[in-house]
């Protein structure tokens, strides 16, 4: 049973767009990953969330965690080609393992 | 950052065999890896906890007879996937858990394709 339910599951865009990527659950978790996964390797992590509220920044990513720490998203400003790539999302519970959302595969278009 | 490195990076073998992936934390010691499992299109899916010197810990579905897991030292663990059959091909991924870190952070290896004739 997947805990964490990404959205859209595909997403394809011209460059210069905005797009937003949804990871919901019906869990409270004690922190919230977002990982960024290239064909032929692992996930590697772009953030960490850990506060109900909680908005962060990484130059054109902005991350934002739910105030009751159930969500999260990932919003994209002008996206660019390299931004292509399959996105996870993860959540941890207290003394629990991490879970991987069902994940959102983008195409930006050039 | 911490690295986590994976071998072999690919591998192709005939169906009954057995195939070993490795694991190592390069750089930091880790006493908790993980194993993961994706199929094409799909999200990560965990397969097994290993911890130093103890016993893996299995998920729900995952055949512990089938792939064996061994965690001998702080900086390496293995998975042997036994008898292996077409429906094991996959792209392997193991993770360290490096508890130096303010959120416990996992940091995940390269991955190892399989593929299983």
């Amino acid at each position: 049973t997947q805990l964490l339910e990404q959205s859209p599951q595909f997403l394809s865009i011209q460059e210069g767009e905005n797009l937003t990527v949804y990871c919901n659950s019906s869990s409270v978790f004690s922190s919230l990953q977002w990982y960024r996964q290239e064909p032929g390797e692992g996930p590697v992590l772009l953030v960490t969330v850990v506060t109900g509220g909680e908005v962060k920044k990484l130059k054109r990513l902005t991350f934002q965690f739910g105030d009751a720490r159930k969500d999260s998203s990932l919003h994209i400003t002008a996206a660019q080609p390299g931004d292509t790539g399959l996105y996870l999302c993860a959540g941890r519970r207290v003394n629990e393992k991490l879970t991987f959302g069902t994940g959102t595969r983008l195409t930006i278009i050039p | 950052g911490a690295v986590v490195s994976q071998h072999p990076s690919w591998v192709i073998c005939k169906s009954g065999t057995s195939v070993k992936i490795e694991c190592r934390s390069l750089d930091f010691q880790a006493t908790t890896m993980f194993w993961y499992r994706q199929f094409p299109k799909q999200s990560l899916m965990l397969m097994a906890t290993s911890n130093e010197g103890s016993k893996a810990t299995y998920e729900q579905g995952v055949e512990k007879d089938k792939f064996l897991i061994n965690h001998a030292s702080l900086t390496l663990s293995t998975l042997t996937v036994t008898s292996a059959h077409p429906e094991d091909s996959s792209f392997y991924i193991c993770s360290a858990r490096d508890f130096s870190g303010i959120y416990n952070e996992q940091f995940f290896g390269p991955g190892t394709r399989l593929t299983v004739l």
